[in-house]
């Protein structure tokens, strides 16, 4: 039982390079949520999905896209990387919105 | 601006003692509230959670403590564990969000 993984676990990328993080769960859990944690700072949420088919936007959602590929998966973009989005991002999982939470093990960013 | 807050950034703790971390917030409209513990390199691990109409719960050598009227959240672990040296978080929920707070780094010196 793997719980939430994350790929990759680093990546350094160039100003206004994009990528796209993975993220999966094996807990048939309903809801995802994507993170971010900065130096200092609390874990900031980007975007959730409740449910398979739905997201909503989160605190800081500028800058990011997300896709909902099915009940398992659940994808961050960033389609012009900024050094502003250097951070380390989690994604969870939960089997009801925002209680209990399973995370990731995080995937470290630099953009340069 | 933070929602919420956790004043001490550190702890150290005697093993077998008790461990007190706190956590204050702004919102009277959080419904519940979690308490996750990290390691380094690790994602955040659910460890205790309370809802806004409890006054405490308990797991093990958990427990958390809700004061609604001073807006006050606190975590009490008996006995202290070396294992338990990690970075604590509190997270309070509102509607379609979750607020954590800094974190404290909790040293438990054997």
């Amino acid at each position: 039982n793997a719980g939430v993984t994350q790929t990759p676990k680093f990546q350094v990328l160039k100003t206004g390079q994009s990528m796209t993080l993975q993220c999966a769960q094996d807990m048939n859990h309903n809801s995802m949520y994507w993170y971010r944690q900065d130096p200092g700072m609390g874990l900031r949420l980007i975007y959730y999905s409740a449910s398979e088919g739905t997201t909503d936007k989160g605190e800081v959602p500028n800058g990011y896209n997300v896709s909902r590929l099915n009940k398992r998966e659940f994808s961050l973009r960033l389609e012009s990387a900024a050094p502003s989005q250097t951070s380390v991002y989690f994604c969870a999982s939960s089997t009801d919105r925002f209680y209990e939470q399973y995370f990731g093990p995080g995937t470290r960013l630099t953009v340069t | 601006d933070q929602q919420v807050k956790q004043n001490s950034p550190s702890l150290s703790v005697q093993e077998g003692r008790i461990s007190i971390l706190n956590c204050d917030y702004t919102n009277s409209m959080f419904d519940y509230f979690l308490w996750y513990k990290k390691y380094p390199a690790e994602g955040p691990t659910f460890l205790i959670s309370i809802s806004s109409i409890k006054d405490k719960n308990e797991d093990g050598r958990f427990t958390v403590f809700l004061n609604k009227s001073a807006k006050h959240l606190s975590l009490h672990i008996v006995p202290s564990q070396p294992g338990d040296s990690a970075v604590y978080f509190c997270a309070a929920r509102r509607a379609n969000n979750l607020f954590f707070g800094t974190g404290t780094r909790l040293t438990v010196i054997p």
